[in-house]
This record gives structure tokens, C-alpha cells and sequence, in this order.
């Protein structure tokens, strides 16, 4: 069975710029999760969806970042402008229900020059 | 929130066993995780288990749970150079929220 598909892995731009990270949950999966990774905080929620439908937000850094979920099979993580302070590894994970494991994509490391 | 606690650093001989432990705050998480990281990949659930379990094996990894002193150990019998990894521990603390731990780098020398 295919995972979670995160794209693109790599995304190198320089600030100011807009950034479009893209995620591809397992079928069937009903809850969707975004995270980021770095060095200093280790792994964040950025933002959980249920059903398509945004249920927490809460770790959203700023206005700059937002996020989509327009069907059951893809969302989308947008900052805009990016600055360097948004390099990271942002992941995707996706369970079958919210309280269920949940089962991560490969990442896009993405550096703001 | 929760707070989830793991040593840095684990360096063992390849064939040995490894433990990587964990320490977690809140008593009423239901499940408790733990996924491994290679360079450059995500998060890769290696086992999980219920609270209300003492033990789960699974191959050659064996989680030990201790919820009287909150403490989650993983075992892994004959490691391989394959094991070097991050392995993270992870409890949830609400319907979806899981925290993570910082991750115990283990490598494995021959």
C-alpha cells in the first residue's frame, strides 16, 4: 500500500517568495496532520484535519502560514511570504481515525535563503 | 501539554541488544509510540502500545511499559547496522495531540 506522499522533497527559494508544500494521505485515512522539524524544537503540530475539515490550527506560526484540505486525498500547506526562519523539514502524517497511529510522509526540507 | 523525555545519545556494539528509554508526564495517555528516522526520511512507526499493556513484542523489538514510574522502554534483540537511527518516543495526551520526545540518536559500530 502506497504511504503518505509528500511533495516536493526539497524546496530551496528565497525570501519573500511563496512556498506550496503538498501532501497526498493514505486512502482511507480520515485525519490529516501537519508538522514541522527543526533542530532547536524538534517536531511541532502545525495544524490537524479531520474529515477534510480544519479542527485545530493552534500551531500555526503567523498569518503567513496556512493550510488546505479540498478532499479527502490532498491537502496543502502554503507560507507566504517565506522568510529563513521557516527552513525546516515539514511532514505529513495521516492516521485512520484521530486517536489512531498515525503514519508520516518523507518530508520536504525546505530552505528560505 | 505533555512532556516526553528520552537520553540523546546510545551507542552500541552490532549483535548487542539496545534500550532506548523514555519517560513520559501524564498518566491518562492511551497509547504510546515509537518511531524510527533514518537521515533524510520520516518518521516510521515501529510499535505501539496500549496503557492498559505491560509488554508488547514484535520480532526483534520489545516495548516494556511501566505506568506506576511512567517509563517506556524499547528493546532491540541483535542490532544491526540497518538500526542506526532517531527513535523517537511518543504519548498522546488528547484525542490527536501526540508529544514527542527529542530523539535518541543510536549508532551502532562495528
Amino acid at each position: 500500500d502506497a504511504g503518505v506522499i509528500q511533495s516536493p522533497r526539497h524546496e530551496v527559494t528565497e525570501m519573500g517568495q511563496e512556498v506550496t508544500l503538498r501532501c497526498k494521505p493514505i486512502s482511507g485515512h480520515n485525519s490529516l496532520f501537519w508538522y514541522r522539524q527543526t533542530m532547536m524544537r524538534g517536531l511541532e503540530l502545525l495544524i490537524y484535519f479531520n474529515n477534510n475539515v480544519p479542527i485545530d490550527d493552534s500551531g500555526m506560526p503567523e498569518d503567513r502560514f496556512s493550510a488546505k484540505m479540498p478532499n479527502a486525498s490532498f491537502s496543502t500547506l502554503k507560507i507566504q511570504p517565506s522568510e529563513p526562519r521557516d527552513s525546516a523539514v515539514y511532514f505529513c502524517a495521516s492516521s485512520r481515525d484521530s486517536n489512531q497511529p498515525q503514519h508520516f510522509g518523507d518530508g520536504t526540507r525546505l530552505s528560505i535563503l | 501539554g505533555e512532556d516526553v523525555e528520552q537520553s540523546l545519545f546510545l551507542s552500541v556494539r552490532e549483535g548487542d541488544s539496545s534500550v532506548i528509554n523514555c519517560t513520559y508526564t501524564d498518566s491518562s495517555s492511551t497509547y504510546l509510540y515509537w518511531y524510527k528516522q533514518e537521515p533524510g526520511a520520516g518518521l516510521q512507526l515501529l510499535t505501539y502500545i496500549f496503557s492498559n499493556m505491560d509488554m508488547k513484542q514484535d520480532q526483534r523489538l520489545t516495548v516494556l511499559l511501566n505506568k506506576k514510574d511512567k517509563h517506556l522502554s524499547l528493546r532491540i534483540a541483535d542490532t544491526q547496522t540497518g538500526d542506526s537511527a532517531i527513535y523517537f518516543c511518543a504519548a498522546d495526551f488528547g484525542d490527536y495531540k501526540l508529544s514527542f520526545g527529542a530523539g535518541t540518536t543510536v549508532t551502532v559500530r562495528a
